[in-house]
């Protein structure tokens, strides 16, 4: 079945520093890839997402791009603030039989401090 | 226009008892998608209302579980017999459908005493 791998948190850095986190992909069908934040205490909401090969998406300074050969879609940011502080999920939705379930990674903790 | 609501937000309950959870759904949305998310871990998927269509329950961790969802729109999720192990925040998800971007609402936090 599909599967989204994230690399572990926490991350943790000081502000205005260069933030990656990894995310690696298998899915037997052509899936759009997301990802999604979750601030302390609030529910999930879509942060940037893509739909077909070497799309990048990007919102809020974050940028990922969807990479086919390497089945990667990196969340990268070049100056983080400490309102960037929270819990960022990878995730992936592909048909698979009439059915569009999507397939989210662990989640990666970012914390950033002053 | 709005976005998802679910209730209550908090739900403190004792073992053995039953639990029922409420998602309202954005208006138009044809997708429903019901989530568990327990403590430091990632979104545990239960089930998917499409439409008219039979409801995928793949992901229902047992009978004790259910959920329906009435005119398209509003959604409950039923947990009987509650046990210290469903203890999470339930999280209820709802999309125009397909491969489409997934609106969350804030999840009712429930704790099983």
């Amino acid at each position: 079945g599909d599967s989204v791998t994230q690399m572990e948190g926490p991350v943790t850095l000081s502000e205005e520093a260069f933030l990656t986190i990894n995310c690696t992909y298998t899915a037997t069908g052509y899936p759009s890839l997301f990802w999604y934040v979750q601030y302390p205490g609030e529910g999930l909401q879509l942060l940037l997402k893509a739909t077909k090969a070497d799309d990048k998406g990007s919102n809020k300074g974050f940028e990922a791009t969807y990479r086919k050969e390497t089945t990667s879609f990196h969340l990268e940011k070049g100056s983080v603030q400490v309102s960037d502080s929270a819990v960022y999920f990878c995730a992936l939705s592909a048909a698979s039989g009439g059915s569009y379930i999507p397939t989210f990674g662990r989640g990666t903790s970012l914390i950033v401090h002053p | 226009g709005a976005g998802v609501s679910q209730s209550p937000s908090n739900k403190v309950t004792e073992k053995g008892k039953d639990v029922e959870l409420r998602c309202d759904p954005i208006s138009g949305h044809t997708a429903l998608y019901w989530y568990r998310q327990s403590l430091g871990q990632g979104l545990e998927f239960l089930i998917y209302f499409q439409g008219n269509s039979a409801p995928d329950k793949s992901g229902l961790p047992s009978d004790r579980f259910s959920a329906e969802r009435t005119g398209g729109s509003v959604s409950t999720l039923t947990i009987q017999r509650t046990q210290q192990e469903d203890s999470a925040v339930y999280l209820c998800a709802s999309s125009r459908g397909g491969i489409e971007t997934q609106y969350f609402g804030p999840g009712t936090r429930l704790l099983v005493l």
